[in-house]
């Protein structure tokens, strides 16, 4: 069975401090894809990155990165010197073949 | 523009109505997905399609149908068997299926009273 597990059901940190969002899975298939995706108050969700299972780089985006861990399945994601516009919830997602399943999501409050 | 269009923002029904959630994409992406969000729950998966007239059931489908007569358009019918319809609902669709990124429709907010 696929399953991912955001533990963090919410998070609040002042501006500028760095904050990690975890995020961990579990499948059985030995290809398959991990995505984050942010969704701020409008509602719609924004892609923000997609790994496949056999890239373990970690990957870094100006203030964003990621730490992709197989030994652990865990897909884990920084936000360094967070901003106010952070503020949001973040879905983990585990993709495979014909689909996409998401986490319970971590609703981020970044305090000014 | 390229993108999701999901009609209408606000949708009120009266229990007991069934109600049609639209979602049209000009992404000429294969795979459409539609996912229900209620506070605490994440997405959860109520269909997806990979192709033309064949779609297949998520975790949520009871209560839920859905067609897929044309590769741009996957609308989601709420029946009044859907014993709790009031939700957020996002229709998405990607390139190929699970191993590419999937784009998002501003969603659409159903009450049923």
């Amino acid at each position: 069975a696929q399953k991912v597990t955001q533990a963090q059901t919410e998070i609040s940190v002042v501006e500028k401090e760095d904050v990690t969002l975890d995020c961990v899975y579990e499948t059985r298939d030995t290809t398959y894809y991990l995505f984050w995706y942010k969704q701020p108050p409008s509602g719609e969700l924004v892609f923000l990155i997609r790994r496949n299972s056999f890239d373990e780089q970690n990957e870094i985006s100006g203030r964003y990165s990621w730490n992709f861990q197989k030994s652990t399945s865990s897909f884990n994601f920084t936000i360094t010197a967070s901003q106010v516009v952070d503020s949001a919830v973040y879905f983990c997602a585990l993709g495979r073949d014909d689909k996409i399943i998401f986490g319970k999501g971590t609703r981020l409050h970044i305090l000014p | 523009d390229g993108g999701i269009t999901q009609s209408p923002k606000y949708l009120f029904r009266k229990e007991g109505q069934n109600v049609t959630l639209s979602c049209e994409q000009n992404l000429n992406h294969d795979a459409m997905y539609w996912y229900r969000q209620d506070p605490g729950q994440g997405l959860r998966l109520i269909y997806y399609s990979q192709i033309v007239n064949d779609f297949q059931k998520g975790d949520i489908a009871e209560g839920y149908s859905v067609s897929r007569e044309k590769k741009e358009s996957f609308p989601l019918t709420v029946t009044s068997a859907q014993k709790n319809p009031t939700a957020f609902y996002l229709c998405a669709s990607s390139i190929f299926g699970g191993n590419t990124e999937a784009f998002f429709g501003q969603g659409t907010r159903l009450t049923v009273v």
